[in-house]
């Protein structure tokens, strides 16, 4: 059964604290994604990974880095975690290709920044 | 850019109650259309998926065919049971310039099915 695991499901942290979400996959995919959940906004991709070591920016990338040091795991990092940064985030992985991969997603961590 | 717009929720139906969930895109080239579905709890898992023109995707009772000339891809389930309750997001997958696969996601329709 494939699986996309991440660290934690909740986690409450303070204001500046640097916060690390790990995410970690067994299905020997290329390609990992970072997205928070919003109410009302649905799912906004942060940042994405398509090989070890490679990233690029999403479509909200401010106050968030990322890091993939090894092919199953990708790491979303809050550098000084801001009240604003409150949220669900979900880790997601796929395959590689020009195909329409199906993107296995996480159970999410439910992020709150007091 | 490429967007999804989903009608707002929550729908709010009785069970065996027909379903109908509008999905609508603007995309500039020619994207794959998904419907993920969110059980309460956990994360996104995919119900269906079409990647060209009159594509029917169907899976446990769900169906939505791609439709180009109104750019929609509308999910529908003849009978609904209690255990459809879920948040049911539309995608599109787009290559963009670079050839690799991104989503983008809808806001979500939350469905609540009552005995």
């Amino acid at each position: 059964d494939v699986k996309v695991t991440q660290s934690s499901r909740y986690l409450v942290k303070r204001t500046g604290e640097k916060v690390f979400l790990e995410c970690v996959q067994d299905m020997d995919h290329e390609n990992m994604f970072w997205y928070r959940q919003d109410p009302g906004l649905g799912l906004r991709l942060i940042y994405f990974s398509y090989d070890v070591k490679m990233k690029e920016k999403g479509d909200i990338p401010e106050g968030y880095s990322v890091s993939r040091e090894k092919k199953e795991r990708f790491s979303l990092i809050l550098e000084s975690a801001s009240t604003n940064q409150t949220s669900m985030y979900l880790c997601a992985s796929s395959l590689m290709g020009q195909g329409a991969y199906e993107q296995y997603f996480g159970p999410g961590t439910r992020l709150t920044v007091t | 850019g490429d967007s999804v717009t989903q009608m707002e929720g929550p729908v709010t139906l009785s069970e065996e109650a027909f379903l109908t969930i509008n999905c609508t895109y603007t995309a500039t080239g020619y994207p794959s259309l998904f419907w993920y579905v969110q059980y309460p709890g956990e994360g996104l898992q995919l119900l269906l998926k079409a990647t060209k023109a009159d594509d029917k995707g169907s899976n446990k009772g769900f169906e939505a065919t791609y439709r180009k000339e109104t750019t929609s891809f509308h999910l529908e389930k003849g009978s609904v049971q209690v255990s459809d309750s879920a948040v049911y997001f539309c995608a599109l997958s787009d290559a963009g310039t670079t050839g690799f696969q991104k989503l983008v996601f809808g806001t979500g329709t939350r469905l609540l099915v009552s005995p």
